[in-house]
């Protein structure tokens, strides 16, 4: 079955670190995205990118980056310049072309702590 | 960007129909309205969206005003899996494929 995967589910880091939360996708989506969603919150878009090579920052991309090697993967690092990490993050996907049709799929999330 | 305005909570009865209001009175005549969910600590799930016809799926319907400014998402016969929170989006952030998502509301589906 086609979807999108998180890894992983839950994620501890010491202050001062950096980590990568993996996401991929095997639904040859075009389009992915990074939502933080911090507790009673709704979601806040980090880096979306629409092709491969390719990626523009969102609302919240300070302390953060990201690459598009692979139209599958869209992996996002997590640096120590990000002042208050600890948060539950989304990616997600949608085609491009005719993608106001179709919507996002997300993955399950990883839930980062930083102890 | 076309915002939302959604109820924070609302409470439902098992068994009966959950009727989910949203505002979007700045909505574009190119805009989709989309509805997802998200049960705890998951990720959103998708349950419907619609252009300007009402719609319905197996999981629920979406009744759009003729002014586009509102619309309904009805949960026809809620279960207690269906606690939940509920977003409601409308369309797509310019040509970047960016959904906005509000604070959306929260369902208690209670026995």
């Amino acid at each position: 079955d086609g979807g999108i995967t998180q890894s992983p589910k839950y994620l501890f880091r010491k202050e001062g670190q950096n980590v990568t939360l993996s996401c991929e996708q095997n639904l040859n989506h075009d389009a992915m995205y990074w939502y933080r969603q911090d507790p009673g919150q709704g979601l806040r878009l980090i880096y979306y990118s629409q092709i491969v090579n390719d990626f523009q920052k969102g609302d919240i991309a300070e302390g953060y980056s990201v690459s598009r090697e692979k139209k599958e993967s869209f992996p996002l690092t997590v640096t120590s310049a990000q002042k208050n990490p600890t948060a539950f993050y989304l990616c997600a996907s949608s085609i491009r072309t005719g993608f106001e049709r179709y919507g996002y799929t997300f993955g399950s999330g990883t839930r980062l702590t930083v102890v | 960007d076309a915002k939302t305005t959604q109820p924070p909570s609302m409470d439902c009865a098992e068994g009966r129909a959950a009727n989910l209001p949203c505002n979007h009175s700045t909505i574009s005549g190119n805009e989709y309205v989309y509805w997802y969910r998200q049960i705890h600590s998951q990720g959103p799930q998708y349950i419907i969206h619609g252009l300007k016809n009402n719609e319905t799926n197996e999981m629920a319907s979406l009744i759009i005003t003729e002014d586009r400014k509102s619309s309904t998402l009805i949960l026809p016969h809620a279960t207690l899996r269906d606690t939940a929170v509920y977003y409601c989006i409308v369309g797509f952030s310019g040509n970047t494929g960016k959904l906005i998502f509000g604070q959306g509301t929260t369902l208690q589906v209670k026995p």
